[in-house]
């Protein structure tokens, strides 16, 4: 595709909801990285895929955040039983190859907890 | 946690003017990127650069980089309104090995018609 695309791009949920944000990577894009963005804020890490090998976790913010790449290909992350304080924007980003180049970002997942 | 910090806070200035924005990081690195981001928008990339390099041009964008002072400078020519973003340095993870960026809060500009 012409660039990475995600879904829904908004999200309302009541307290304790479980949802579930999709990214669809360009094709041919080997790593796919998971930010979460709070208002007023820069980017936060959560998560990065090489592939379909989930490499580095570090970022989520607890067990309620879960991310998948089954094929390698389009990823999704689930939050579970969600909080107000997961209320954010969820970006989604992917990188043709190795390390150190240019990161290519989805237009976002603007979640809402209520 | 976030390394980068971005300076000023907020910019306004009227069109044709020039906008500088500052970037100041804390580790080593091996690329520094900019990153511009419309209201409700995800990120779009505007220019980066490797740290063995000291200035980069992209239309009317121009990026320098000290990595002796840690810090980052993007200048815009002759702004526009269309140019009325916030802008985010985002520098690597140099001591991961997975390319995961951390940005700085951003700059606000405003470019007055």
């Amino acid at each position: 595709g012409a660039g990475v695309s995600q879904s829904p791009r908004y999200k309302v949920a009541k307290r304790g909801q479980d949802v579930a944000l999709r990214c669809d990577p360009i094709s041919g894009h080997v790593s796919l990285f998971w930010y979460q963005q709070a208002l007023g804020q820069g980017p936060e890490f959560l998560t990065y895929f090489q592939n379909e090998a989930q490499l580095d976790k570090s970022g989520l913010p607890s067990d309620r955040f879960f991310a998948e790449r089954p094929e390698g290909s389009v990823s999704t992350l689930k939050i579970q039983r969600t909080q107000q304080e997961d209320s954010a924007v969820y970006l989604c980003a992917t990188q043709k190859g190795g390390v150190w180049e240019t990161q290519y970002f989805g237009p976002g997942t603007r979640l809402l907890v209520l | 946690s976030q390394q980068g910090e971005e300076d000023p806070q907020a910019l306004s200035i009227q069109e044709g003017e020039n906008a500088t924005m500052n970037c100041s990081y804390k580790t080593s690195i091996n690329n520094l990127q900019w990153y511009r981001q419309n209201s409700g928008r995800g990120l779009v990339h505007l220019i980066l650069i490797r740290s063995n390099e000291r200035e980069k041009h992209s239309g009317r964008l121009r990026v320098t980089l000290d990595t002796s002072k840690k810090s980052s400078s993007l200048l815009i020519t002759a702004s526009r309104a269309a140019d009325t973003a916030s802008y985010f340095c985002a520098t690597d993870d140099y001591g991961g090995s997975q390319g995961n960026l951390i940005f700085g809060k951003g700059t606000k500009l405003s470019v007055k018609p």
